[in-house]
């Protein structure tokens, strides 16, 4: 059974750092694309970032560029999120969701992890 | 970036009814457009995939059209668990942006 455990969030000041983590099992975690998405309270959703499988390629939003910082760690099968900078902009649920590659889909979801940046 | 406008933002409607949502995107994706599903304090489930196919174990009211630059989510014969917020979203560049959600609401 595939399952995605995000862990990490909390309150942090604005100017802030965190650091999410998300545990992957059930599946190759080295062979999948993996993708944060975001969703601000009462919000809709939000794309934040994907990865490749090998880490070699890497994009995100305009938003988080220079402030969040995307990596995995194949051999712990866990993928990261450093984010910098918080703002109270960046308050959300994040999920991770394994999936990203162009013309992909995001076919496994974690049950999320709260982040409030606070001033 | 390309921007998905999703309409209606939310409607009304009754058990048995057929509901149709569209998703348009600003550039041509191709068919790289997936539909999902999210129930309040939930993760989003994944319904349709490019397009048009239907993700394994969604049950077969749900159906995607299109290609291009617009798309459409039916759900033929709403039944008691559809009535949730639905969000397309495009794969075909990055950011892979979401379209703004659909509430269906029950009447």
């Amino acid at each position: 059974e595939v399952q995605l455990v995000e862990s990490g969030g909390g309150l942090v000041q604005s100017g802030g750092s965190l650091r999410l983590s998300c545990a992957a099992s059930g599946f190759t975690f080295s062979g999948y694309w993996m993708t944060w998405v975001r969703q601000a309270p009462g919000k809709g959703l939000e794309w934040v970032a994907n990865i490749k499988p090998d880490g070699n390629e890497i994009y995100y939003v305009g938003s988080v560029k220079g402030r969040f910082t995307i990596s995995r760690d194949n051999a712990k099968n866990s993928l990261y999120l450093q984010m910098n900078s918080l703002r109270g902009e960046d308050t959300a649920v994040y999920y991770c969701a394994r999936g990203g590659a162009r013309a992909g889909r995001l076919e496994y979801w974690g049950q999320g992890t709260l982040v409030t940046a606070s001033s | 970036d390309i921007q998905m406008t999703q309409s209606p933002s939310s409607l009304s409607a009754s058990v048995g009814d057929r509901v149709t949502i569209t998703c348009r995107a600003s550039q041509s994706i191709n068919n790289y457009l997936n539909w999902y599903q999210q129930k309040p304090g939930k993760a989003p489930n994944l319904l349709i995939y490019a397009a048009s196919n239907v993700q394994s174990g969604v049950p077969s009211r749900f159906s995607g059209s299109g290609s291009g630059t617009d798309f459409t989510l039916t759900v033929t014969s709403l039944q008691p668990e559809d009535f949730a917020t639905y969000y397309c979203q495009q794969t075909d560049s990055t950011p892979q942006t979401f379209g703004g959600g659909t509430k269906v609401e029950i009447k």
